[in-house]
């Protein structure tokens, strides 16, 4: 079974212009979850989607959104790009919600922000 | 919100040695606790956890005690190899890691030395 997917692996954008990333699930599962690491502030929760709908969203400004699709593939974007958002943008996908089952993570988008 | 503390950031052992990772966690309500591995240049990989019902769970070298009174929870590999080396995170979750999402500690540093 394939694992998750994220695209693209590496991105380079400047200050103010906005980005988008993409999360494909492991076949199956309907949760998809976002994090954003960093060596600061490690790994944070951004939000999670299951059946097209936002579930539960961490602390992290409105710049930050996201999207599930019927497929359960998952974009995120984020607007108005500043320094700090530079970071490793982890998807990972999970059979259910609430408790339903463990998260998988891809490999990450990594965004730099010039 | 949840909060996890994770100790040491950094741990160098010898082969064949045993490692011990300890967290802390403070939302008494959390009941699952994954443990994740992170290769340079990948996404984490979930490797073992437990669920508050359970105070120990072994898999191979690999074993996590859990003690909900105290609020920590402790990784445990024995006979450690030079692959074992990566960054490992606790985390920790209300509703089994779907809807209001993991939180994960800081993460360690494992370093083993041949």
């Amino acid at each position: 079974k394939a694992g998750v997917t994220q695209t693209p692996r590496y991105l380079i954008k400047t200050r103010g212009q906005q980005v988008t990333l993409s999360c494909s699930p492991i076949s199956g599962h309907r949760s998809v979850s976002w994090y954003q690491q960093t060596p600061g502030q490690g790994l944070q929760f951004l939000f999670e989607y299951f059946s097209e709908t936002q579930r539960n969203k961490g602390n992290f400004p409105g710049r930050f959104s996201g999207r599930q699709f019927s497929n359960s593939r998952s974009e995120m974007n984020v607007s108005t790009l500043e320094l700090g958002d530079s970071a490793l943008y982890l998807c990972a996908s999970s059979l259910g919600s609430g408790g339903q089952g463990e998260q998988f993570f891809g490999p990450g988008t990594r965004l730099t922000v010039l | 919100g949840e909060n996890v503390e994770q100790h040491p950031s950094t741990l160098s052992v010898q082969e064949g040695d045993s490692a011990v990772i300890k967290c802390t966690y403070s939302d008494s309500a959390s009941n699952y606790f994954p443990w994740y591995k992170q290769e340079l240049g990948k996404g984490p990989q979930l490797i073992i956890d437990i669920r508050s019902n359970v105070g120990e769970k072994k898999d191979q070298r690999i074993a996590v005690t859990l003690n909900k009174t105290a609020k920590h929870f402790s990784l445990h590999i024995t006979e450690t190899q030079p692959e074992d080396s990566a960054v490992y995170f606790c985390a920790a979750s209300r509703s089994g890691g779907g809807a209001d999402g993991l939180t994960f500690g800081k993460g360690t540093h494992l370093i083993i030395q041949p």
